[in-house]
């Protein structure tokens, strides 16, 4: 199983600062020059909500603030400038193979 | 408008089966993906498996071969988690989420359902 891990496991970031997240796997999750990561941010009491696909593309309806990058075993999940409303959790996932594996999670605090 | 509309909250004693829906409206049942996930208190997320309602192709973590078994309902676009033998280690919340292809990713999910096992 490809394992994800994501760094920090928290962190506070001031309003209108950039929150940076990480998400490394055990082994490429790239396939014919795609990059098979997607990131979600979870809030309390709800379902993830997709973010980023394929590692930089970003979802309908979601802010331009929220920005992926990274190919291979090295990902990245910008916020930037912060709000109020994205203190959450956030989680990378990779769809390149069965089973599909999910990072342990990264909550981050507005300060 | 895409929905995911799943049960509601099961209160199961230990050994016991349930048997969880997802009820699927807004788009074409057989042409996606219906995933499961499984988030225990305070935890991360686990795949649990998929199936692929057009020809009820399943496939399922390893970890959970045995414990859980998807099916689905093409008349009423449902699809279903059945459960077995539980234990406290089963209680969490349980989503469905749907995925267009596959290597893609999960756009929509339903809202979960939170499973307890107690006696």
């Amino acid at each position: 199983d490809i394992v994800l891990t994501q760094s920090p496991a928290s962190l506070a970031v001031s309003l209108g600062q950039r929150a940076t997240i990480s998400c490394k796997a055990s082994q490429s999750v790239d396939y014919d020059g795609d990059s098979y990561m997607n990131w979600y941010q979870q809030k309390p009491g709800q379902p993830p909500k997709l973010l980023i696909y394929a590692a930089s593309n970003l979802e309908s309806g979601i802010p331009a603030r929220f920005s992926g990058s990274g190919s291979g075993t090295d990902f990245t999940l910008n916020i930037h400038p912060v709000e109020e409303e994205d203190a959450a959790t956030y989680y990378c996932q990779q769809s390149n193979e069965d089973p599909y594996t999910f990072g342990g999670g990264t909550k981050l605090e507005i300060k | 408008q895409v929905q995911l509309q799943q049960s509601g909250p099961e209160l199961v004693k230990p050994g016991a089966s349930v048997r969880i829906s997802c009820k699927a409206s807004g788009y074409t049942f057989t042409s996606y993906y219906i995933h499961w996930v499984k988030q225990r208190p305070g935890q991360g997320l686990e795949w649990i498996g998929w199936i692929y309602p057009g020809n009820v192709n399943t496939k399922y973590n390893e970890k959970f071969k045995g414990k859980a078994t998807l099916t689905a309902d093409k008349s009423s676009s449902t699809a279903y988690m059945q459960l077995s033998s539980l234990t406290s280690e089963d209680s969490a919340v349980y989503f469905c989420a749907r995925e267009v292809r596959r290597g893609d990713y999960f756009d929509y999910w339903g809202h979960g359902t939170t499973l307890t096992v107690s006696s």
